[in-house]
């Protein structure tokens, strides 16, 4: 089966940096996706790692560790408009296109 | 190119009546997802499409659950007869199975059972 972690709530000020990570519990898993939800909205996506390491797209990065079964975002220079839920998905390792997501983490980006 | 379209953005109804929600994917896109979305299970997977085809319906609730998709470019998701428990945001997704496989949702269906 799959398990997923995540901080409920995050607060965190405009300008500053922040992570928000996901632990997992899993039999396997090809790779680790993060999507952002303003409230109200629909998922969209941010990023994927495949392999362990960090991948950038601008202002956020992700980093997946296997051997730790952990993962996280990093929001840098954070803005208002950062505020929302985000959550970690794990792609099945045998069901490829099967996603799991965690329970999301909400981020309050005060000024 | 337009995005994930569903119908429609919202639906109050009273229990036992039959709900119809409906999707179009992105055209070119191979995979279509039913999610749903509730506070107190999160994003849930139901089914999902290849070509057209259920790959697997394992998140499919019960036998009320029903989702068809007849062409390439649009899917149904059925609930009969329909209960309180059902509220909820229900999001239609679609990729193109490619590479890092990023799904694209619609804006969702918002369905409240009276």
């Amino acid at each position: 089966g799959q398990s997923l972690e995540q901080p409920s709530e995050v607060t965190a000020v405009e300008g500053a940096i922040v992570q928000i990570n996901c632990t997992y519990q899993t039999s396997g898993f090809y790779g680790l996706s993060w999507y952002q939800q303003h409230d109200g909205g629909a998922p969209t996506f941010l990023s994927y790692n495949a392999l362990d390491g960090l991948e950038e797209t601008g202002r956020f990065s992700s980093f997946l560790s296997r051997s730790d079964s952990y993962g996280y975002l990093l929001l840098q220079e954070l803005q208002m408009k950062d505020s929302a839920s985000y959550f970690c998905a794990v792609r099945a390792l045998y069901n490829f296109n099967k996603f799991y997501f965690g329970s999301g983490t909400k981020l309050n980006v005060k000024p | 190119d337009a995005g994930v379209i569903q119908s429609p953005r919202h639906e109050v109804t009273e229990m036992g009546q039959e709900v119809t929600l409906r999707c179009k994917p992105i055209s070119g896109h191979d995979y279509l997802f039913w999610y749903r979305q509730t506070m107190m299970r999160g994003l849930e997977l139901l089914i999902y499409f290849n070509n057209n085809v259920p790959i697997d319906d394992s998140g499919m609730p019960e036998d009320r659950f029903s989702a068809k998709m007849p062409n390439a470019s649009f899917s149904t998701l059925k609930i009969q007869p329909s209960e309180p428990r059902d509220s909820a945001v229900y999001f239609c997704a679609s990729s193109d199975g490619q590479g890092n496989q990023p799904q694209h949702f619609g804006d969702g269906t918002r369905l409240s059972i009276l």
